[in-house]
């Protein structure tokens, strides 16, 4: 089935540390994105990228750095300079200007 | 940057269609109008969009008001499982899609 694959679904991070978010699609898609959400909040655009090796920063890429090196996969590290991790991270991806199409997230909480 | 205008909350009786207001006085001319949902910790799932026309699909319909400043979404005969927050949305593409806090709708019983 095509689709987007988040992995983890949760995950745990100590102080200090970096921790990578997983973001495969098998839907032919150039363009990939990353999302915050905070609880009861809408959908925050960290990072964005439309093509292989190329990536944007959204509005709150602070503290997050991404890598686009197969059109298939677009990892999101959280790193220890985000001082307020604990999220909901959506990925998604679509053909650019057509429908985004999203995975079901990973929620990162801080040990 | 909040464009659209959404209730906080609905309810709808199961069965009966549900009718989703939003709106975007506004938007632009090339700005089209998308409706998501969210089911609670699950990715947002997309519905439908337009620009102009009424649109519909297996899911809902999408009725746009002449000048396009407002549009609502039609879900025909509600279920407990369309029970999420709905999101309305204008956008051009790309990395403008920008989720608010959309509508909340509850369908009862």
């Amino acid at each position: 089935d095509g689709g987007i694959t988040q992995s983890p679904k949760y995950l745990f991070r100590k102080e200090g540390q970096n921790v990578t978010l997983s973001c495969e699609q098998n839907l032919n898609h150039d363009a990939m994105y990353w999302y915050r959400q905070d609880p009861g909040q809408g959908l925050r655009l960290i990072y964005y990228s439309q093509i292989v090796n190329d990536f944007q920063k959204g509005d709150i890429a602070e503290g997050y750095s991404v890598s686009r090196e197969k059109k298939e996969s677009f990892p999101l590290t959280v790193t220890s300079a985000q001082k307020n991790p604990t999220a909901f991270y959506l990925c998604a991806s679509s053909f650019w200007d057509q429908p985004q199409h999203f995975g079901d997230g990973t929620r990162l909480s801080i040990l | 940057d909040a464009k659209t205008t959404q209730p906080t909350s609905m309810d709808c009786a199961e069965g009966r269609a549900a009718n989703l207001p939003c709106n975007h006085s506004t938007i632009s001319g090339n700005e089209y109008v998308y409706w998501y949902r969210q089911i609670h910790s699950q990715g947002p799932q997309y519905i439908i969009h337009g620009l102009k026309n009424n649109e519909t699909n297996e899911m809902a319909s999408l009725i746009i008001t002449e000048d396009r400043k407002s549009s609502t979404l039609i879900l025909p005969h509600a279920t407990l499982r369309d029970t999420a927050v709905y999101y309305c949305i204008v956008t051009t593409g790309g990395n403008q899609f920008y989720f608010g806090t959309g509508t909340s709708l509850t369908v009862i019983p």
